[in-house]
This record gives C-alpha cells, sequence and structure tokens, in this order.
C-alpha cells in the first residue's frame, strides 16, 4: 500500500513557466508535509514543508499548497529556471519524525 | 560545519558476499535512517533508531541488519548480499520532535554481480 502518491512522474516545463507537481496521502496522522530537491549524484535536500494546520506557504519561487480534506498537497515553482531542474520529492512524516516519500517528480525546464 | 557523511560511495560486491555501508553524522542528531532509492521507486525506509540502543525495522528491511552504538554512527548491513540490493542507498538524520526535516548523505551506490 502506497501511502504517499506523486504526481507526474516527469515533467518538462519551458523556462518562466509554472511547474505543479502534485501528492496525495492516506495517513491522516502524518503532520508534516516536506519537499526535498535532488540533483543528480546528490542527497536529497529539504526545499519547502508544511504542517497541516496552514492551508499555503511560500518561499520565494516556491509555494506548497495544503488541502487537508482532500488530503492533497501541491508544490508550485513559479518562473522556473533551468537550474531548478532536479528530481522532486514530497514526503509526509508522522509525529515519530518518520519519512514517507512519494515516487519522484523528474523536473526538465527547457531553456 | 556539521555534516553526514558516507562510505563507500561505489561499490561493487558479489553475490553471498557481507557487505557494511558506513554512515557518520556530526549533528548530534537522536535520529538516523537508512533509505534505498530505486528507479519509480523512491526513497524506500530500510531501517532506523531513535537513539542509542535502539534499531527498527522499515518497508524493506529484509537482509539488512543495523547497530546504534553510538549516537553519530549507524552502519547498514547487508547479511548476503542479493542482485536485487543493487541500489543507491542514503542515509539520513534529523533531530526529531517538532523538527522533521532529513539531513542526507550523498548516496552510497551498490552494485551486487
Amino acid at each position: 500500500q502506497q501511502q504517499v502518491k506523486q504526481s507526474p512522474q516527469s515533467l518538462i516545463v519551458q523556462k518562466g513557466g509554472i511547474s505543479i507537481i502534485n501528492c496525495a496521502y492516506e495517513n491522516t496522522a502524518f503532520d508534516y508535509f516536506p519537499w526535498y530537491q535532488q540533483f543528480p549524484g546528490k542527497g536529497p535536500a529539504l526545499l519547502i514543508a508544511i504542517r497541516p494546520d496552514v492551508s499555503e506557504k511560500k518561499e520565494g519561487r516556491f509555494t506548497i499548497s495544503f488541502n487537508k480534506s482532500a488530503k492533497q498537497f501541491s508544490l508550485h515553482i513559479m518562473d522556473s529556471q533551468p537550474g531548478d531542474s532536479a528530481t522532486y520529492f514530497c514526503a509526509a512524516n508522522t509525529n515519530a519524525g518518520k519519512s514517507t516519500f512519494g515516487d519522484g517528480t523528474t523536473l526538465t525546464v527547457k531553456p | 560545519d556539521a555534516e553526514i557523511t558516507q562510505s563507500p560511495r561505489h561499490k561493487i560486491t558479489e553475490t553471498g558476499r557481507q557487505v557494511t555501508l558506513a554512515c557518520h553524522q556530526t549533528w548530534n542528531h537522536n535520529n538516523m535512517f537508512w533509505y534505498r532509492q530505486d528507479l519509480g521507486h523512491g526513497l524506500r525506509l530500510i531501517h532506523y533508531s531513535y537513539g542509542v540502543q535502539d534499531t527498527n525495522k522499515g518497508e524493506v528491511s529484509d537482509g539488512y541488519s543495523v547497530s546504534r552504538s553510538n549516537t553519530e554512527d549507524l552502519p547498514l548491513t547487508l547479511e548476503s548480499a542479493a542482485s536485487s540490493q543493487t541500489s543507491v542507498y542514503f542515509c539520513a538524520s534529523s533531530a526529531g520532535g517538532l523538527s522533521g526535516e532529513l539531513f542526507f548523505g550523498e548516496g552510497s551506490r551498490l552494485t551486487v554481480l
């Protein structure tokens, strides 16, 4: 049973466009929803995160939208740049600190 | 600067051999995790530890073991390597509590022939 479902698997966006990646979860015990960014040959690194008591969090060009009733959250990358080309993982944590990851989205931003 | 280091970064081994992947963190974090990353499967949890002498199984723990004798290290052992264990392995740590952020190492690529 996959607890966190992520889509799309891959995404191609033109420079300056908006990239949108979606995730859905089942376990209502999750209480922390981070997004990680991973470049080839590197480990994932935290990009932005949200807790379920807010519906949106914005950091620069990156925004998380969170819909608690639908058990869905999404990452929006505004004004996408070639340097944003990477693999993005959504995750969901329990209060015990364990992270369950989505399968990842490979983003390519074309110049 | 605090960091988390993994070794070796690359290893090729044969089926049936025992392999140990090292993970060392200088964050002084209580929580440590091992994940494997395979194409199409994202990151799957193998084992985790919330402190010294504490170890727990994750979703894909068969064929793997860990031990936690100090705060800094969580070595991952493959008792008898199998071709299905060819993967990239990531160690991560977190402070726990309200902070859920994971700090990852750079990964260890293991090939089992």
